[in-house]
């Protein structure tokens, strides 16, 4: 089993729409998580970290599960430009552990 | 501003060459610094961990004697891919991070070509 587990997608949705991504993880004691967002042929760039209240950043909202060990991102409004690679990051004790990443398009 | 910069961007070499690539951390003294490696529609595949000072960890699978890694300064890591041969061709990244909060900074990577 993968430590970091991600569905790789690819998730085509229309402008507007919402999307929500998961993401699972096999070391219950990761201590931090991200969300990373990497466009085609670029470097990952953060999004957003992921706390424990869950948190939200303009139409982006992310969660965390500790007791099902999962963590989610949920997009509103779908942009053009939301069109990225989301890769999961957990880190534990400055070992970070990348998803294979989920792969959205937004169609206009 | 940029924290990390990777140099070079892009490199097209020929069979048997080697490459070096560096990376810059231009915000804060990196005493560790990561390098991955990414092939087309794959996710991030880190190959070591460069440790100032020492030599750099490894992970299984990754040859030490063909990815050389140097980490000369606090702000200075590079990664020479030694005899390159086109199964190498990938895009490299480095990265540093911050120990407090954990975030990532990555270089902008450098994508390897080897004809």
């Amino acid at each position: 089993r993968k430590e970091v587990e991600q569905d790789p997608g690819p998730f085509n949705v229309p402008e507007g729409a919402t999307v929500a991504f998961n993401c699972t993880y096999s070391n219950s004691a990761s201590q931090s998580f991200f969300w990373y967002r990497q466009d085609c042929r670029k470097e990952p760039k953060l999004l957003m970290s992921v706390y424990s209240s869950g948190n939200e950043d303009g139409r982006f909202t992310a969660q965390l599960n500790r007791a099902s060990q999962y963590i989610s991102l949920l997009i509103r409004d779908s942009k053009l430009s939301d069109s990225a690679t989301y890769l999961c990051v957990v880190n534990r004790n400055n070992d970070m552990r990348f998803g294979a990443g989920t792969r959205l398009t937004v169609k206009p | 501003g940029a924290v990390v910069s990777q140099h070079p961007s892009r490199v097209i070499c020929k069979s048997g060459t080697s490459v070096k690539i560096e990376c810059r951390s231009l915000d804060f003294q990196a005493t560790t610094m990561f390098w991955y490696r990414q092939f087309p529609k794959k996710s991030l595949m880190l190959m070591a961990t460069s440790n100032e000072g020492s030599k750099a960890t490894y992970e299984q699978g990754v040859e030490k004697d063909k990815f050389l890694i140097n980490h000369a300064s606090l702000t200075l890591s590079t990664l020479t891919v030694t005899s390159a041969h086109p199964e190498d061709s990938s895009f490299y990244i480095c990265s540093v991070q911050n120990l407090n909060t954990g975030e990532l900074f990555f270089g902008e990577g450098s994508r390897l070509t080897v004809l």
